[in-house]
């Protein structure tokens, strides 16, 4: 079974702390992806990784970085948490090629107060 | 730009009942849909992957089919029971480009 981790279920940060987000996929996916979900908004892509040391923006960059240093680990930057970016994060992989499928992970409900 | 919409945003019935839940998307040009389950407050748990080239696939009670021509995705969930009550949210695959999504839709299934 594949399985996508990600660090915390739960996480309070302050506004302006920096706040890193983990996420570990063990099936040697090539592709990650970094989403956040809100009531009547959807999913929407933050920034997306095909391959080590790649990152490319989704939809809403503004405000977050991404790191991928190794294959399995996919780490969400907030540089300068802000009350705005309390959500649901959701982290997912995939491998390579156009008919893959996609897996999520348990994702991690950040309040920023 | 490829747009993914579910329809109803949520839907309540009886256990028991048949149902279907709708997805439809803009560009037809697509390699697979995706649906998958969300329970309140988790990630999201593949369903069922059907490719360009199907017409359908099954899991158990579940049953999704895509007719790419008219841009629709069907899931049929059989004798629904109170334990599906979760959402719903199909994804598209366009080939070379993060899956598109829609914004799912919330069922309850009433004992």
């Amino acid at each position: 079974d594949v399985k996508v981790t990600q660090s915390s279920r739960y996480l309070v940060k302050r506004t302006g702390e920096k706040v890193f987000l983990e996420c570990v996929q063990d099936m040697d996916h090539e592709n990650m992806f970094w989403y956040r979900q809100d009531p009547g908004l959807g999913l929407r892509l933050i920034y997306f990784s095909y391959d080590v040391k790649m990152k490319e923006k989704g939809d809403i960059p503004e405000g977050y970085s991404v790191s991928r240093e190794k294959k399995e680990r996919f780490s969400l930057i907030l540089e300068s948490a802000s009350t705005n970016q309390t959500s649901m994060y959701l982290c997912a992989s995939s491998p390579s090629g156009a008919a893959y499928e996609q897996y999520f992970g348990p994702g991690t409900r950040l309040t920023v107060t | 730009k490829q747009e993914v919409t579910q329809i109803p945003a949520a839907l309540s019935v009886p256990e028991g009942e048949n149902l279907v839940l709708n997805c439809s998307f803009t560009d037809s040009a697509i390699y697979n849909l995706q649906w998958f389950r969300q329970d309140p407050g988790k990630g999201l748990t593949s369903l069922l992957l059907i490719q360009s080239s199907q017409r359908e696939q099954t899991s158990g009670r579940l049953n999704a089919s895509l007719d790419k021509s008219s841009g629709r995705s069907t899931l049929y969930i059989a004798a629904s029971q109170p334990g599906d009550s979760a959402t719903y949210l199909c994804a598209v695959n366009s080939g070379n480009t993060p899956l598109v999504f829609g914004k799912g839709t919330r069922l309850s299934v009433i004992a």
